[in-house]
């Protein structure tokens, strides 16, 4: 079993559509996590943070489900500019030792 | 921007060649990581470099290794590339110090093709 898994896509939804990823992880003892964007040939970059049971900035919403080992993203209302690959990431280790673990990523294209 | 810069930006080199990419760190971040990502994949963990010393390392190969130098800034070394390697190498700059997690900024990458 993958360290973290999601769900490729593509995900192919209108202007305005409401849109869910979601990722599973494998370490139980993971206490942070995290959604990166990547646009197409780009660095990835820090969407969100997710420390508790969830985190919410403007349109997008992280939560986090511990006994399941299950993140999920949802982005409301839909830009066109929301497209892009979003990555489900796991730190591993701590302090000195901090690689992340990322998931495959999850391709969203917003349709005008 | 992130401040972390990448070179060169792209490169093409072929089987059994060796190559060197560059990575300076944004200013005042003391830790380097560097990640390879295929096409289609997410970034897999290479090795992480803080007091100019290894600090961790993924699944790769002894072909790939790294130096930091006393400004932080690194460089990837990979010996007898192979098809395999054709790929986008990140480079990621962060702080050590307090914390169970410090935030690595990432730069813009090198894309390495091997023929």
């Amino acid at each position: 079993r993958k360290e973290v898994e999601q769900d490729p896509g593509p995900f192919n939804v209108p202007e305005g559509a409401t849109v869910a990823f979601n990722c599973t992880y494998s370490n139980s003892a993971s206490q942070s996590f995290f959604w990166y964007r990547q646009d197409c040939r780009k660095e990835p970059k820090l969407l969100m943070s997710v420390y508790s049971s969830g985190n919410e900035d403007g349109r997008f919403t992280a939560q986090l489900n511990r006994a399941s080992q299950y993140i999920s993203l949802l982005i409301r209302d839909s830009k066109l500019s929301d497209s892009a690959t979003y990555l489900c990431v796991v730190p591993h280790g701590s302090g000195n030792t901090g690689k992340l673990i990322f998931g495959q990523g999850t391709t969203l294209q917003v349709k005008p | 921007e992130t401040g972390v810069t990448q070179s060169p930006t792209h490169l093409i080199k072929t089987r059994g060649q060796q190559v060197t990419l560059r990575c300076s760190s944004q200013s005042g971040h003391n830790t380097v990581s560097w990640y390879q990502q295929a096409l289609g994949q997410g970034p897999q963990f290479i090795f992480q470099y803080y007091r100019e010393e290894e600090n961790g390392r993924g699944n790769f190969p002894p072909r790939f290794s790294g130096l930091q130098f006393p400004n932080y800034s690194s460089e990837l070394n990979v010996n007898a590339l192979e098809l395999d390697d054709s790929a986008l190498y990140l480079c990621a700059s962060s702080v050590t110090g307090t914390g169970t997690y410090n935030e690595q900024f990432f730069g813009p990458g090198t894309r390495l093709t091997v023929l």
